[in-house]
């Protein structure tokens, strides 16, 4: 089992373009969640979903962010028309289920996105 | 806003000493806590968790101690070792879907 897996590691978009970051997540686990972090800052929450459902996406920008974990295929944050502020890195963790169990919530390491 | 937060950016211990890392909450209503460790360029990685209806956990080298009188949690690490050297972040788990984390706190290992 090899975690779970982000791609592409570092990602470089200039401003009023678009970022995907992509994530696979471990077999068998259908729960995805989205986490932002900034330069010497902790994580904070974006989207949790499950397969073909966003189940929280409090933590979501009102514009030009979306999230979608497809029945087919891994999940995709989209950054449209990004800005300097968005440069962070952006980290996916998965779970097998939902509920407090969160020794099973494993993050990935994470997409460094910068903008030029 | 935020629910968790350090009380310092940066700790440096003597390796082999113990280090005490510190964690504050403001939600009297939490119920779950979790400690993580991230090291550079890595995502964050699980340590030890806690409930509230408890006062201590012990791990592997690791314990972590809540006091929900004053609303405070802390990790314990024994024999500081240089591969502990990571940022560590108190984090608060909500109704089990998402974890809240604080700002973090920079752990040095001197030599």
């Amino acid at each position: 089992n090899a975690g779970v897996m982000q791609n592409p590691r570092h990602l470089v978009r200039r401003r009023g373009q678009e970022a995907r970051l992509r994530c696979s997540p471990m077999k068998g686990h259908s729960h995805v969640y989205w986490y932002r972090q900034l330069p010497e800052e902790g994580l904070k929450f974006m989207v949790y979903l499950q397969k073909e459902n966003i189940i929280d996406e409090s933590g979501m920008p009102k514009e030009r962010f979306s999230a979608e974990f497809p029945k087919e295929g891994p999940s995709i944050l989209r950054i449209q028309q990004v800005v300097r502020g968005d440069s962070a890195a952006y980290f996916c963790a998965n779970s097998q289920d939902r509920g407090y169990r969160v020794d099973g919530y494993t993050f990935g390491s994470g997409t460094r996105l910068t903008v030029v | 806003g935020e629910s968790v937060g350090l009380h310092l950016p940066t700790l440096s211990v003597q390796e082999g000493d113990n280090s005490i890392i510190n964690c504050a909450y403001s939600n009297s209503a939490s119920d779950y806590f979790i400690w993580y460790k991230q090291e550079s360029g890595k995502g964050p990685q699980f340590i030890i968790d806690i409930r509230s209806n408890m006062d201590k956990r012990q791990g592997q080298r690791v314990t972590v101690l809540l006091n929900k009188t004053v609303k405070h949690l802390s990790l314990q690490i024994a024999a500081t070792q240089p591969g502990d050297s990571a940022v560590y972040f108190c984090a608060e788990n909500i109704r089990g879907d998402k974890i809240i984390f604080g700002k973090g706190t920079r752990l040095h290992i001197l030599p």
